[in-house]
Protein backbone atom coordinates (compact mmCIF):
# COMPACT_ATOMS: atom_id res chain seq x y z
CA UNK A 1 0.00 0.00 0.00
CA UNK A 2 1.95 2.93 -1.08
CA UNK A 3 -0.43 5.45 0.98
CA UNK A 4 -2.29 7.23 -2.06
CA UNK A 5 -5.76 6.56 -2.62
CA UNK A 6 -8.06 6.87 -5.61
CA UNK A 7 -11.92 6.80 -5.85
CA UNK A 8 -13.79 5.56 -7.48
CA UNK A 9 -11.88 1.96 -8.77
CA UNK A 10 -14.11 2.02 -11.62
CA UNK A 11 -16.17 3.80 -13.91
CA UNK A 12 -18.37 3.37 -16.72
CA UNK A 13 -19.71 5.88 -18.93
CA UNK A 14 -20.85 6.61 -21.89
CA UNK A 15 -19.86 9.30 -24.77
CA UNK A 16 -20.09 12.66 -23.97
CA UNK A 17 -20.68 12.37 -20.41
CA UNK A 18 -18.21 14.24 -17.73
CA UNK A 19 -16.29 12.47 -14.67
CA UNK A 20 -14.77 13.11 -11.94
CA UNK A 21 -11.39 11.24 -10.58
CA UNK A 22 -10.51 11.55 -6.97
CA UNK A 23 -6.74 11.53 -5.36
CA UNK A 24 -5.57 11.84 -1.82
CA UNK A 25 -2.01 11.74 -1.52
CA UNK A 26 0.12 10.21 1.08
CA UNK A 27 0.32 12.19 4.36
CA UNK A 28 2.43 15.22 4.05
CA UNK A 29 2.71 15.01 0.34
CA UNK A 30 2.43 18.11 -1.30
CA UNK A 31 2.54 17.26 -4.67
CA UNK A 32 0.41 15.33 -6.98
CA UNK A 33 1.01 13.75 -10.50
CA UNK A 34 -1.85 12.80 -12.72
CA UNK A 35 -0.79 9.82 -15.55
CA UNK A 36 -2.63 8.11 -17.90
CA UNK A 37 -2.39 4.63 -19.10
CA UNK A 38 -3.66 3.65 -22.26
CA UNK A 39 -2.72 0.53 -24.80
CA UNK A 40 -1.95 2.83 -27.58
CA UNK A 41 -0.39 5.70 -25.60
CA UNK A 42 1.31 3.76 -22.91
CA UNK A 43 1.53 5.71 -20.05
CA UNK A 44 1.71 9.02 -19.90
CA UNK A 45 2.20 12.42 -17.56
CA UNK A 46 -0.18 14.77 -17.44
CA UNK A 47 -0.51 17.39 -15.10
CA UNK A 48 0.97 17.98 -11.57
CA UNK A 49 -0.39 20.26 -8.97
CA UNK A 50 1.95 20.94 -5.90
CA UNK A 51 0.32 22.76 -2.78
CA UNK A 52 -2.87 23.96 -4.43
CA UNK A 53 -0.89 25.28 -8.04
CA UNK A 54 -0.49 23.69 -10.96
CA UNK A 55 3.43 23.11 -11.73
CA UNK A 56 3.75 20.88 -14.80
CA UNK A 57 1.75 20.10 -17.71
CA UNK A 58 2.09 17.46 -20.38
CA UNK A 59 -0.17 15.96 -22.89
CA UNK A 60 -3.24 16.57 -21.35
CA UNK A 61 -6.27 17.36 -23.78
CA UNK A 62 -8.05 20.45 -23.49
CA UNK A 63 -11.46 18.55 -22.26
CA UNK A 64 -9.28 17.53 -19.26
CA UNK A 65 -8.71 19.76 -16.02
CA UNK A 66 -7.28 19.37 -12.66
CA UNK A 67 -7.12 20.98 -9.77
CA UNK A 68 -5.72 20.61 -5.51
CA UNK A 69 -7.51 21.66 -2.93
CA UNK A 70 -6.60 22.87 0.35
CA UNK A 71 -6.63 19.50 1.64
CA UNK A 72 -4.20 18.71 -0.91
CA UNK A 73 -6.20 15.81 -2.49
CA UNK A 74 -6.86 16.81 -6.11
CA UNK A 75 -9.58 16.42 -8.71
CA UNK A 76 -8.90 15.38 -12.16
CA UNK A 77 -12.14 16.22 -14.52
CA UNK A 78 -12.68 14.49 -18.03
CA UNK A 79 -15.62 16.12 -20.15
CA UNK A 80 -16.51 15.33 -23.24
CA UNK A 81 -15.26 11.96 -23.24
CA UNK A 82 -14.74 9.80 -26.03
CA UNK A 83 -14.15 6.10 -26.47
CA UNK A 84 -10.77 6.55 -26.76
CA UNK A 85 -10.29 8.15 -23.16
CA UNK A 86 -10.72 4.62 -22.26
CA UNK A 87 -7.84 4.36 -19.88
CA UNK A 88 -6.27 3.35 -15.87
CA UNK A 89 -5.88 7.01 -14.97
CA UNK A 90 -3.14 6.91 -11.88
CA UNK A 91 -2.46 9.51 -9.12
CA UNK A 92 0.92 9.84 -8.02
CA UNK A 93 2.51 11.68 -5.26
CA UNK A 94 5.70 13.23 -3.77
CA UNK A 95 6.92 14.66 -1.24
CA UNK A 96 10.01 17.53 -0.73
CA UNK A 97 12.56 14.30 -2.38
CA UNK A 98 10.47 14.69 -5.46
CA UNK A 99 12.11 12.41 -7.88
CA UNK A 100 10.29 9.54 -5.67
CA UNK A 101 6.83 9.37 -6.84
CA UNK A 102 4.39 6.98 -5.18
CA UNK A 103 1.62 5.76 -6.72
CA UNK A 104 -1.93 5.32 -5.95
CA UNK A 105 -4.34 2.30 -7.09
CA UNK A 106 -5.71 4.30 -10.13
CA UNK A 107 -9.04 4.16 -11.79
CA UNK A 108 -10.23 1.99 -14.91
CA UNK A 109 -12.07 4.35 -16.84
CA UNK A 110 -14.32 2.71 -19.52
CA UNK A 111 -16.33 4.61 -22.06
CA UNK A 112 -18.76 2.94 -23.99
CA UNK B 1 12.58 15.29 -25.50
CA UNK B 2 13.51 12.39 -23.43
CA UNK B 3 12.61 9.32 -24.65
CA UNK B 4 12.53 5.49 -23.27
CA UNK B 5 12.96 2.75 -24.80
CA UNK B 6 12.38 -0.69 -23.46
CA UNK B 7 12.95 -3.46 -26.24
CA UNK B 8 12.32 -6.54 -25.10
CA UNK B 9 8.15 -6.74 -24.75
CA UNK B 10 8.23 -10.22 -23.21
CA UNK B 11 10.43 -12.36 -20.85
CA UNK B 12 9.98 -15.82 -19.21
CA UNK B 13 12.33 -17.50 -17.14
CA UNK B 14 12.12 -20.26 -14.44
CA UNK B 15 11.87 -19.65 -10.58
CA UNK B 16 15.33 -18.91 -8.74
CA UNK B 17 17.07 -17.48 -12.50
CA UNK B 18 18.46 -14.43 -12.73
CA UNK B 19 16.95 -12.28 -15.32
CA UNK B 20 18.24 -8.63 -16.69
CA UNK B 21 15.91 -6.16 -18.27
CA UNK B 22 17.12 -3.80 -20.95
CA UNK B 23 16.63 -0.05 -20.83
CA UNK B 24 18.03 2.84 -22.59
CA UNK B 25 17.34 6.42 -22.82
CA UNK B 26 18.22 9.60 -25.04
CA UNK B 27 18.42 12.58 -23.51
CA UNK B 28 20.70 15.86 -23.51
CA UNK B 29 20.53 16.28 -20.07
CA UNK B 30 23.48 15.71 -17.59
CA UNK B 31 21.14 15.79 -14.22
CA UNK B 32 18.51 13.38 -14.25
CA UNK B 33 16.98 10.17 -12.22
CA UNK B 34 16.05 6.79 -13.22
CA UNK B 35 13.78 4.12 -12.24
CA UNK B 36 12.29 0.76 -12.49
CA UNK B 37 8.78 0.04 -11.51
CA UNK B 38 6.81 -2.84 -11.68
CA UNK B 39 3.05 -3.28 -12.32
CA UNK B 40 1.71 -6.51 -11.07
CA UNK B 41 -1.99 -7.78 -12.39
CA UNK B 42 -3.58 -5.73 -9.97
CA UNK B 43 -2.15 -3.03 -12.04
CA UNK B 44 -1.12 -0.56 -8.52
CA UNK B 45 2.58 0.87 -10.05
CA UNK B 46 5.45 -0.34 -7.50
CA UNK B 47 8.85 1.40 -7.18
CA UNK B 48 11.73 -1.05 -7.34
CA UNK B 49 14.66 1.13 -7.63
CA UNK B 50 15.90 4.34 -8.77
CA UNK B 51 19.50 5.57 -9.67
CA UNK B 52 20.60 8.89 -9.17
CA UNK B 53 22.69 9.79 -12.54
CA UNK B 54 25.36 12.00 -10.42
CA UNK B 55 26.33 8.39 -8.82
CA UNK B 56 28.58 6.04 -10.37
CA UNK B 57 27.59 3.35 -8.09
CA UNK B 58 24.90 1.20 -9.28
CA UNK B 59 21.74 1.11 -7.07
CA UNK B 60 20.71 -2.14 -5.03
CA UNK B 61 17.48 -3.09 -3.14
CA UNK B 62 17.82 -6.75 -2.43
CA UNK B 63 17.22 -8.75 -4.90
CA UNK B 64 17.14 -6.02 -7.13
CA UNK B 65 20.06 -4.39 -8.44
CA UNK B 66 20.87 -2.03 -11.43
CA UNK B 67 23.73 -1.53 -14.32
CA UNK B 68 23.80 2.00 -15.13
CA UNK B 69 26.37 3.02 -17.95
CA UNK B 70 25.77 6.84 -18.53
CA UNK B 71 27.88 6.76 -21.31
CA UNK B 72 26.24 4.66 -23.17
CA UNK B 73 22.87 5.90 -21.86
CA UNK B 74 21.57 2.17 -20.33
CA UNK B 75 19.62 1.32 -17.48
CA UNK B 76 19.29 -2.34 -17.02
CA UNK B 77 17.41 -4.27 -13.71
CA UNK B 78 18.74 -7.38 -12.81
CA UNK B 79 16.58 -9.48 -10.54
CA UNK B 80 18.62 -12.37 -8.77
CA UNK B 81 16.86 -15.52 -7.55
CA UNK B 82 13.50 -14.64 -9.78
CA UNK B 83 10.16 -15.38 -7.62
CA UNK B 84 6.49 -16.04 -8.68
CA UNK B 85 5.82 -12.46 -6.97
CA UNK B 86 8.13 -10.81 -9.59
CA UNK B 87 5.91 -11.53 -12.43
CA UNK B 88 4.37 -8.65 -13.59
CA UNK B 89 5.05 -5.62 -16.19
CA UNK B 90 8.22 -3.99 -15.39
CA UNK B 91 8.64 -0.06 -16.52
CA UNK B 92 11.83 2.32 -17.18
CA UNK B 93 11.20 5.78 -16.57
CA UNK B 94 13.55 8.79 -16.67
CA UNK B 95 12.82 12.19 -14.93
CA UNK B 96 15.16 15.06 -15.59
CA UNK B 97 16.10 17.08 -12.60
CA UNK B 98 13.66 19.62 -11.88
CA UNK B 99 11.23 18.61 -14.47
CA UNK B 100 8.78 16.68 -11.96
CA UNK B 101 7.19 14.52 -14.89
CA UNK B 102 7.86 10.97 -15.30
CA UNK B 103 8.54 9.50 -19.15
CA UNK B 104 8.15 5.83 -19.33
CA UNK B 105 8.94 3.34 -21.45
CA UNK B 106 6.81 0.68 -23.28
CA UNK B 107 6.83 -1.90 -20.51
CA UNK B 108 8.54 -5.45 -20.40
CA UNK B 109 6.01 -8.23 -19.44
CA UNK B 110 8.61 -10.90 -16.91
CA UNK B 111 6.96 -14.10 -16.25
CA UNK B 112 8.33 -16.22 -13.84
CA UNK B 113 7.47 -20.08 -14.24
CA UNK B 114 7.17 -22.80 -11.61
Amino acid sequence: DSGVTQTPKHLITATGQRVTLRCSPRSGDLSVYWYQQSLDQGLQFLIQYYNGEERAKGNILERFSAQQFPDLHSELNLSSLELGDSALYFCASSGDTAYEQYFGPGTRLTVT
Amino acid sequence: AQTVTQSQPEMSVQEAETVTLSCTYDTSENNYYLFWYKQPPSRQMILVIRQEAYKQQNATENRFSVNFQKAAKSFSLKISDSQLGDTAMYFCAFMKTGAQKLVFGQGTRLTINP
